[in-house]
């Protein structure tokens, strides 16, 4: 059974940093894509970030380019997400989920919720 | 704003078909092969329920069809049954710098 369990959500104050963490089981980790997708409170989805099987490709929605470093430890399963500069618009539930075909997120975690607030 | 536009409700009653939509453009929806649908049910994350337009993953009910035409995708549930109300997200791949793109969500309510 495929399981992606995210954790290290909390409340932080504006311009403070986090790491979410995201342990994938179930499936052979090393071969997909992987993914985060957020979701504000009472709002819809947001791609947030992609990373390829061996991590030498990354690729960031926009408002977080330059804040947000997407990182995965294969020999642990195991997917990071480190956001500095955090701004009150990046509260939101925090999903990793993985990627199938190019954009089919075929399985996500519960979610972490990460609140940005003073 | 979302990318995608998708209506914010629509209702039905059990038994009944109903159609969702979501529009986008050349961009996405129109220009490729790649639309998605999921269901979120409240607090819980979201599922799968169609992906490349048409097809329906492992163990999701026929209820469930996907179709598109030029830039509009659609998602139709036959036979409306009180679990099927959640909201419901389209997304598409996309030529632009966002690589997936998500409609606004869709409140599916069965009356």
């Amino acid at each position: 059974e495929v399981q992606l369990v995210e954790s290290g959500g909390g409340l932080v104050q504006p311009g403070g940093s986090l790491r979410l963490s995201c342990a994938a089981s179930g499936f052979t980790f090393s071969t997909y894509w992987m993914s985060w997708v957020r979701q504000a409170p009472g709002k819809g989805l947001e791609w947030v970030a992609n990373i390829k099987q061996d991590g030498s490709e990354k690729y960031y929605v926009d408002s977080v380019k330059g804040r947000f470093t997407f990182s995965r430890d294969n020999a642990k399963n195991s997917l990071y997400l480190q956001m500095n500069s955090l701004r009150a618009e990046d509260t939101a539930v925090y999903y990793c989920a993985r990627l199938s075909d190019y954009s089919n997120f075929d399985y996500w975690g519960q979610g972490t919720l990460v609140t940005v607030s003073s | 704003q979302s990318a995608l536009t998708q209506p914010a409700s629509v209702s039905g009653s059990p038994g009944q078909s109903i159609t969702l939509s979501c529009t986008g453009t050349s961009s996405d929806v129109g220009g490729y092969n790649y639309v998605s649908w999921y269901q979120q049910h409240p607090g819980k994350a979201p599922k799968l329920m169609i992906y490349e337009v048409t097809n329906r993953p492992s163990g999701i009910s026929n209820r469930f069809s996907g179709s598109k035409s030029g830039n509009t995708a659609s998602l139709t549930i036959s036979g409306l049954q009180a679990e099927d109300e959640a909201d419901y997200y389209c997304s598409s791949y996309t030529s632009g710098s966002t690589y997936v793109v998500f409609g606004g969500g869709t409140r599916l309510t069965v009356l």
